[in-house]
């Protein structure tokens, strides 16, 4: 079985802090594919990033950045300098050999101007 | 925009009718999964479609049914609606095969059973 934990429900920061977002998985596959997935007031979900299972380098794009454990099994998330915009749910999510992904239940993310 | 639709928007029913929700995948994918998102939740796989055919099926019960089209749209119906169907489903189309992971999603149709 599949299962994807987001600790935080709901996360609040001011403009231009630093925030990361938590992701813990847990699969039984050696071969796995971890995805972000952000999800505006407007409902539709947007592809971040994905990270294979075999490749542990970790990724800095803009004011993005992803931190992947496989120790850990971790795969966190990190907004530098957040902004306004940035105001979404984000999901973390896993798909292993099998066909569909699983979600976590997501953390709400408020950027205060 | 990743290029996949979803009619309609908004929908209101009754518990005990049928819905009929539909989705067009994104040019050049070939693979088109649906996904029940109850308010404050994580999206829950329903089903897959591939090639016209279910390709894998998650805990949801046989009253959730789905077709693929030959252009690799879908369609997802639910008969017997229940008060807990009241949710947001999303479409997320792929291209299955080496490498191709992604799933690129629609901006959902939110039904809501009264």
């Amino acid at each position: 079985a599949q299962k994807v934990t987001q600790a935080q429900t709901e996360i609040s920061v001011v403009e231009k802090e630093d925030v990361t977002l938590d992701c813990v998985y847990e699969t039984r596959d050696t071969t796995y594919y971890l995805f972000w997935y952000k999800q505006p007031p407007s409902g539709e979900l947007v592809f971040l990033i994905r990270r294979n299972s075999f490749d542990e380098q970790n990724e800095i794009s803009g004011r993005y950045s992803w931190n992947f454990q496989k120790s850990t099994s971790s795969f966190n998330f990190t907004i530098t300098a957040s902004q306004v915009v940035d105001s979404a749910v984000y999901f973390c999510a896993l798909k292993g050999s099998n066909y569909k992904l699983t979600f976590g239940k997501g953390t709400l993310l408020t950027v205060n101007p | 925009e990743t290029g996949v639709t979803q009619s309609p928007t908004h929908l209101i029913k009754t518990r005990g009718q049928q819905v009929t929700l539909r989705c067009s995948s994104q040019s050049g994918h070939n693979t088109v999964s649906w996904y029940q998102q109850a308010l404050g939740q994580g999206p829950q796989f329903i089903f897959q479609y591939y090639r016209e055919e279910e390709n894998g099926r998650g805990n949801f019960p046989p009253r959730f049914s789905g077709l693929q089209f030959p252009n690799y749209s879908s369609e997802l119906n639910v008969n017997a609606l229940e008060l807990d169907d009241s949710a947001l489903y999303l479409c997320a189309s792929s291209l299955m095969g080496q490498g191709h992971y992604e799933q690129y999603f629609g901006p959902g149709t939110r039904l809501t059973v009264t």
